[in-house]
Formats: structure tokens, sequence, C-alpha cells
């Protein structure tokens, strides 16, 4: 079983559009992150939950947001999607303390 | 805040060719950790270190801890194929922040 997936692999969609994306880990860790990888390859951390708490925003458009129904999930919705949204989306787990990140396969976001 | 470089940003080795990427850190950190990610894949953990000088192995990747806690790097002995990939450092401050390395991306010609 996949320790931490995430839904869908792929997504394309028109600018305006609204989208999300699911992750769910099966690891009983606690915490949990949203990243985005660019085309360089840069990979920078979007949010972070807690036991379903936000405890790292960073300067993100409010047009993300997350939402963390339970400590095993945490989903990524966007609103009037954009061309520079197109990125891979990357879900992680970690349990607090060794903070070692295990990462889902991503979801390749292309926006036309 | 607090930032992370890595060097170099792009690596070409012929295959048995040695590498080695290096992280640095503006800030003293309380552990740093390494991670790979095959073209294509996710980033998968490679090793955490956490003891000013520490030196770990595992088969031909040595990874070492700087004495002050700033900078880090990962060594490759004799480079094969299925080392390809982007290496990252990631950094934690304490609790403060975990922030990622841009990354070296290394590429293996047989």
């Amino acid at each position: 079983d996949t320790a931490v997936s995430q839904t869908p692999k792929y997504l394309v969609t028109q600018m305006g559009n609204d989208k999300s994306i699911k992750c769910e880990q099966n690891l009983g860790h606690d915490t949990m992150y949203w990243y985005k990888q660019d085309s360089k390859k840069f990979l920078k951390i979007m949010f972070s939950y807690n036991n379903k708490e936000l405890i790292i925003n960073e300067t993100v458009p409010n047009r993300f947001s997350p939402k963390s129904p339970d400590k095993a999930h945490l989903n990524l919705h966007i609103n009037s999607l954009e061309l520079g949204d197109s990125a891979v989306y990357f879900c992680a787990s970690s349990q607090r303390g060794t903070e070692i990140q295990y990462f889902g396969a991503g979801t390749r976001l292309s926006v036309l | 805040g607090q930032q992370v470089m890595q060097i170099p940003q792009y690596q070409h080795v012929q295959e048995g060719e040695d590498f080695t990427t290096y992280c640095n850190s503006s800030t003293t950190l309380s552990n740093i950790q390494w991670y790979k990610q095959r073209p294509g894949g996710h980033p998968v953990f490679l090793i955490q270190l956490v003891k000013s000088g520490e030196v770990k192995k595992q088969k031909r990747l040595t990874f070492q801890f700087g004495e002050a806690k700033k900078n880090s790097s990962l060594h490759i002995t004799a480079t094969q194929t299925t080392d390809v990939g982007t290496y990252f450092c990631a950094a934690d401050n304490y609790g403060q922040n975990f922030v990622f390395g841009p990354g070296t991306r290394l590429s293996v010609l047989p």
C-alpha cells in the first residue's frame, strides 16, 4: 500500500477553473504538507498542518485553500486557476520529532 | 528568513567519476536532511545529520555535516547511471522553519 497517496496524478484544466487535489497518508503521521515544484525544480513549501491545525502558511495567494478533515488527510483547493499555477504539487507527511518527510507521487497540474 | 544554498546547480559527470554537492545555510541548523528525486519522481529521504562534524556513509554515498552546523556535503564515489537525479538538502532551523535547498541536478553519461 502506498504510504502517501495523492489524486489525481495529472490535472489539465482551463484558466479560471476551480480544482482540488486530495492527499491521504497511512503512516500515522501527525504533520502534513503541500509543496509546489516549478519547472526549475525549486521545491517550495506552501502549507503545513499538524493534527488538523495550520502551522505554516507561506506567502501563497488566497486562491489556494488547504483543508484537513482529519490528520490523515490534507486536501488542496485552488480557485480561479492561473497559468502560473502550472507546476507539480507534492503532498508530504512527517512525524513531529523526526521531521523526515515522506512524499506522495505528485500531481502535475497544467493550466491552459 | 533562513536561506539554503546548494552548489553546483547542475553537474554532468562521466560514469565512474566522483560527484560532490554542497549545501550552505545562513544560520546554524539543528539538523540537515538529504533527499533524492529521480527524473519524473518524487523526493525520497536519504539521510539525516544531527551532530556537529558528523559523517555518515551509505554504500558509495558519504554525507558530512560541518563543524559549525551551517553546511553539509554529499559525495558520491564512482557514479553510476542509477545516481541520476536531483539531490536536495533540507535544513531545519530548530523547529522555526524547514527549508529545501534549490537542488543539484546530476547527469551521468554512460
